[in-house]
């Protein structure tokens, strides 16, 4: 069965750095692409990356580009996510999520498999 | 960048009953639409794509319809399970957005 486990959440002072991973497993994992999605306690998702199936393509909002990063290991089933100057606004939850179609090459479409999530707290 | 207007924001209905949804688009999107339903503590699960497809696995009591910029989530019989929040999706342009949330209370 697919499964998506997220590590790396922790707090942050504003303006600092972190690296959110996610293993990913039970599915070929080099075939699809995949997002990040985070949640703000108590508010609604907010989509922030996504990564073509090859590595070739990286896509983000206006919100976080120039700040976030997303990168993937095919070899190890890695996905990644590198935050820079993170603001307090940035405090969320972060779901790594695998994109229901394979091989797409434009923005992704929707997320069918989510992890739990892992929690960033940007705060001094 | 497209917006998703959810409607409600919430309800309150009993097993049994026949619910609604609504999702407006901002703009046309045809038919890239999909719909999650969340529980407290949990990620999201995807329950319809484009509109009207339904996840493998999701009861048939789920459905979907809509094109354009309006589009409609319906369960035709609430079980204890779909107390939840459903949130809408689109898929059609980037950056993609998400609606605000519909909660499903008893």
């Amino acid at each position: 069965q697919v499964q998506l486990v997220e590590s790396g959440g922790r707090v942050v002072q504003p303006g600092g750095s972190l690296t959110l991973s996610c293993a990913a497993s039970g599915f070929r994992f080099g075939d699809y692409g995949m997002h990040w999605v985070r949640q703000a306690p108590g508010q609604g998702l907010q989509w922030v990356a996504f990564i073509r199936y090859d590595g070739t393509g990286e896509y983000y909002p206006d919100s976080v580009r120039g700040r976030f990063t997303i990168s993937r290991d095919n070899s190890r089933n890695t996905v990644y996510l590198q935050m820079n100057s993170l603001r307090p606004e940035d405090t969320a939850v972060y779901y790594c999520a695998k994109n229901r179609l394979g091989r797409v090459i434009t923005f992704g479409s929707e997320p069918d498999y989510w992890g739990q999530g892992t929690l960033v707290t940007v705060s001094s | 960048d497209i917006q998703m207007t959810q409607s409600p924001s919430s309800l309150s209905a009993s097993i049994g009953d026949r619910v609604t949804i609504t999702c407006r688009a901002s703009q046309s999107i045809s038919n890239y639409v999909n719909w999650f339903r969340q529980k407290p503590g949990e990620a999201p699960k995807l329950l319809i794509y484009s509109t009207s497809n339904l996840q493998s696995g999701v009861p048939s009591r789920f459905s979907g319809s809509g094109s354009g910029t309006d589009f409609t989530l319906t369960i035709s019989s609430l079980q204890p399970e779909d107390f939840a929040t459903y949130i809408c999706q689109q898929s059609h342009s980037n950056p993609l957005t998400f609606g605000g949330g519909t909660k499903v209370e008893i």
